[in-house]
């Protein structure tokens, strides 16, 4: 399957700064990524689709201010978290599919851990 | 609003055991349904995708069934390993968008 790296793995950060994620896939080009959160022992949330090239759509009740989305390039997609509060500690996924073909898999990053104190 | 629901939340069972975890769905309509591996603090492994044509698949020890009119799945773990301590998610898609809607997981531990 394909390879999606996350960086950082873990963040802690100050209430009222901002903190960014960033979401690669490593061994080929993702035309849409997904952004998800999820809460301890809770099920994933999406919150956005990251399209290389335009803005990312957003789920509803997700503040697109709050939560920027970048996706400049065909392997990168950034979140930023911005002026975070401790209510946006929570475990933040990507995802990507392989292709746009027949197959809908979708692969996943191993997650960033954050922390806002 | 689709809705998924994984029955049990967690689950304990001895080594070597066969188990089964369940998934259900409100909306029969979807487009295809994905077990998902998910291991304290990391992210998600794909085990195994059954688009709504079809009815099971099977990789390993690992057999998923789809029972659409029903909107019931079920992942069936033959001889069960300590190994396959991990929450089990399954997540359907609406359409061919690849938006995934999660089930809340059942927390799966084999003891040795």
């Amino acid at each position: 399957g394909a390879v999606v790296s996350q960086h950082p793995s873990r963040v802690i950060c100050k209430s009222g700064t901002s903190v960014k994620i960033e979401c690669r896939s490593l061994d080929f080009q993702a035309t849409t990524m997904f952004w998800y959160r999820q809460f301890p022992k809770k099920s994933l949330m999406l919150m956005a689709t990251s399209n290389e090239g335009s803005k990312a759509t957003y789920e509803q009740g997700v503040e697109k201010d709050k939560f920027l989305i970048n996706h400049a390039s065909l392997t990168l997609s950034t979140l930023t978290v911005t002026s975070a509060h401790p209510e946006d500690s929570s475990f933040y996924i990507c995802s990507t599919t392989s292709n746009g073909g027949s197959s809908y898999e979708q692969y996943f990053g191993p997650g960033t851990r954050l922390t806002v104190t | 609003k689709q809705e998924v629901t994984q029955i049990p939340a967690a689950l304990s069972v001895p080594e070597g055991e066969n188990l089964v975890l369940n998934c259900s769905f409100t909306d029969s309509a979807i487009y295809n349904l994905q077990w998902f591996r998910q291991d304290p603090g990391k992210g998600l492994t794909s085990l195994l995708l059954i688009q709504s044509s079809q009815r099971e698949q099977t990789s390993g020890r690992l057999n998923a069934s789809l029972d659409k009119s029903s909107g019931r799945s079920t992942l069936y773990i033959a001889a069960s390993q300590p190994g396959d301590s991990a929450t089990y998610l399954c997540a359907v898609t609406m359409d061919s968008s690849y938006k995934l809607i999660f089930g809340s997981g059942t927390r799966l531990l084999v003891r040795p």
